[in-house]
């Protein structure tokens, strides 16, 4: 179990530019979930997934943001036409979801730092 | 919708000492986990605690325990000998249990400081 990695850690972009986030799970979890956590604040929920199925967008996730998780494993966040308020820390989130079992525990990357100049 | 509340942005314990950090939450949902995260400087969130709503039993975990008071919609962490590792933003975080998605709704955070 090596845990949540995202990739890259840190991102520096110009505005208008397109940038993509990706994150692999743990490698048994069938949830994956995207937040985004800004300087000083909470994370807030953007998406999830099961397996490969988004099933929930939070009214954060403008039309200029996309995720994908093609083959329920690893996802790929991508946004487009990059804005400054784009800038803060998009985290990923993965956790084991079984009917009956109600033992659900997020466990969390650490997270791609995006700054958007 | 759901809403966590942490009133206080920033608190510091000498070491070796308890310090208890507060959240406050809003439902109107009956049953529900409550959670306490701890994200060191750059490093990544790792759950520290955890609570169910149909619990009437506090959670406990070494040294990290909760005073859950669901009447009063509040949940707070108490850290008892605190250690300098201790130092870090901790988050209270809420999600519903019986419902697609389980999202996380978090508070705004502590940054809690560990004087040596």
């Amino acid at each position: 179990d090596t845990g949540v990695s995202q990739n890259p850690r840190h991102k520096i972009t110009k505005r208008g530019q397109n940038v993509t986030f990706r994150c692999d799970p743990i490698s048994e979890h069938n949830r994956l979930y995207w937040y985004r956590q800004t300087l000083g604040q909470g994370p807030e929920f953007l998406t999830y997934f099961q397996n490969e199925a988004q099933l929930e967008k939070s009214r954060l996730l403008s039309d200029r943001f996309s995720a994908e998780r093609p083959k329920g494993s690893f996802s790929t966040l991508e946004i487009q036409r990059t804005e400054q308020g784009d800038s803060a820390m998009y985290l990923c989130a993965s956790s084991f979801e079984k009917t009956g079992v109600m033992d659900e525990t997020q466990y969390f990357g650490p997270g791609t730092r995006l700054l958007v100049l | 919708a759901q809403t966590v509340t942490q009133s206080q942005p920033e608190m510091s314990v000498q070491e070796a000492e308890t310090v208890t950090l507060s959240c406050t939450y809003d439902t109107s949902e009956s049953d529900y986990y409550l959670f306490w995260y701890k994200q060191p400087p750059s490093r990544q969130m790792i759950l520290v605690i955890r609570q169910e709503a149909y619990k009437q039993q506090n959670a406990t975990e070494n040294r990290f325990s909760v005073n859950f008071q669901k009447a009063a919609k509040s949940f707070s962490l108490k850290i008892s000998d605190s250690q300098l590792g201790d130092a870090a933003m901790y988050f209270c975080a809420y999600r519903r249990r019986y419902r697609a998605g389980n999202m996380l709704t978090f508070g705004g955070g502590t940054r809690l400081m560990v004087k040596p």
